[in-house]
């Protein structure tokens, strides 16, 4: 069964350190891959996807397939940076399956 | 840019009421999606159409009906509310054969 594991509900780090959220995924085929994000008070909106390749807002993330791993990583955390992140698997047919969620806190 | 609109942010209902929440995207989008999101467990699809009057069952279909007469409009039906749908309810919408995701604000629905 396809399933997306953010281990970490809660992180908090300092501005200017880095960070890293976890994401692990159990998936059969070639996966696709998504993280989401959700700023105070605003709509859940696309960070990024790892087909794309591309950095957004400082963050990267590479897919390791050995590891099944999907983590996002930004070197200096901002506190703009606050928000509720969520990985996501597309299981086919446009279909997406979330992660639990982890809540990053910036402390200035 | 796309544009998904709930028809309500806040929603206070009683238990056995019938309730509907309306969701409405402008970019002529194919796939809708309904989801409930509760804290620890993410985001759950509940219900998706791929078109005009097709309707798939989700993750966690029981309790909830849905609806899509026009392309633009997908409704979400609780027949008989209860207690444990109150939750944070967003609406997405994708183009056909597209991954990404466009959500729209919420709704937040208390049952009494």
């Amino acid at each position: 069964a396809q399933r997306v594991t953010q281990p970490e509900k809660l992180l908090s780090v300092f501005k200017g350190a880095p960070v890293e959220l976890k994401c692990n995924y159990s998936y059969s085929g070639s996966p696709e891959l998504f993280w989401y994000v959700q700023y105070s008070r605003q709509r859940l909106q696309l960070l990024l996807r790892h087909i794309s390749r591309e950095s957004i807002k400082g963050f990267t993330a590479d897919l390791n397939k050995g590891e099944t791993s999907f983590h996002l990583k930004k070197p200096f955390a901002q506190e703009e940076d606050s928000a509720m992140y969520y990985c996501a698997l597309s299981r086919g047919a446009q279909k997406l399956v979330f992660g639990q969620g982890t809540r990053l806190t910036i402390n200035p | 840019d796309v544009k998904v609109t709930q028809s309500s942010r806040y929603l206070v209902k009683r238990t056995g009421e019938k309730v509907f929440l309306e969701c409405v995207q402008d970019m002529d989008h194919e796939n809708m999606f309904w989801y409930r999101q509760d804290p620890g467990l993410g985001l759950r699809l509940i219900y998706f159409s791929y078109d005009v009057k097709m309707k798939e069952k989700g993750d966690i279909p029981e309790g909830y009906s849905v609806s899509r007469e026009k392309k633009e409009r997908f409704s979400l039906i609780l027949e008989s509310a209860s207690t444990n749908q109150t939750s944070m309810y967003l609406c997405a919408s994708s183009p056909a054969w597209e991954d990404t995701q466009y959500f729209g604000p919420g709704t937040r629905l208390t049952v009494l």
